[in-house]
């Protein structure tokens, strides 16, 4: 099986800053890494596809990068409705999730 | 406008059994690969099975693999989840999802509760 692991666990940000999230696979993923956020008490919802491409309808301050084992995400200019759990997955062989980073205002 | 919509959660015995079902909506369903995923309470998510776009294809986490059987219905656009010989562990928010561009889930439903307890 393949296991994903996130880092940090949790952070916390101000307004404005720069957020960046890794995700590090324990074998080679290819690009088939895929990001979502979770706000509390809401469903999840798709971010990034293909480690780097938007998903429809998501701000442009949310961008990723990576290949192979290594990922990130990073926000830009931190925004309140940021405030969420943030999961990577693999989607190379059957499918699984990072254990989540929680981003906090600070 | 895509919408997912599952039922059929609840309260259900150790050993006992319970079917989800997820009604779906706002675009072409029979084109679309479809998963269900769960969340345990104040953990992480966790994929638990696909089934392919005709309903050919099937595949199971090793934890539900034997006890719960994923399937569907084109003609409905009906998304289903038998669980059976339910755990305390299988307690969770239950997803319906759809599948997207590279194999990411695209599209998810607002999820059912199955509590596992008696």
């Amino acid at each position: 099986d393949i296991q994903m692991t996130q880092s940090p666990s949790s952070l916390s940000a101000s307004v404005g800053d720069r957020v960046t999230i890794t995700c590090r696979a324990s074998q080679s993923i290819n690009t088939y890494l895929n990001w979502y956020q979770q706000r509390p008490g809401k469903a999840p919802k798709l971010l990034i596809y293909g480690a780097s491409s938007l998903q429809s309808g998501v701000p442009s301050r949310f961008s990723g990068a990576g290949s192979r084992t290594d990922f990130t995400l990073t926000i830009n200019r931190l925004q309140p409705e940021d405030i969420a759990t943030y999961y990577c997955q693999q989607s190379y062989i059957s499918w699984t999730f990072g254990q989540g980073t929680k981003v906090e205002i600070k | 406008e895509v919408q997912l919509v599952e039922s059929g959660g609840g309260l259900v015995q150790p050993g006992g059994s319970l079917r989800l079902s997820c009604a779906a909506s706002g675009f072409t369903f029979s084109s679309f690969w479809m998963f269900w995923v769960r969340q345990s309470p104040g953990k992480g998510l966790v994929w638990v099975s696909h089934i392919s776009h005709d309903g050919s294809g099937t595949t199971y986490a090793d934890s539900v693999q034997g006890r719960f059987t994923v399937s569907r219905d084109n003609a409905k656009n009906t998304l289903s989840l038998q669980m059976n010989s339910l755990r305390p562990e299988d307690t969770a928010v239950y997803y319906c999802v759809r599948g997207g561009h590279s194999y990411a889930y695209d599209f998810w439903g607002q999820g059912t509760l199955v509590t596992v307890s008696s």
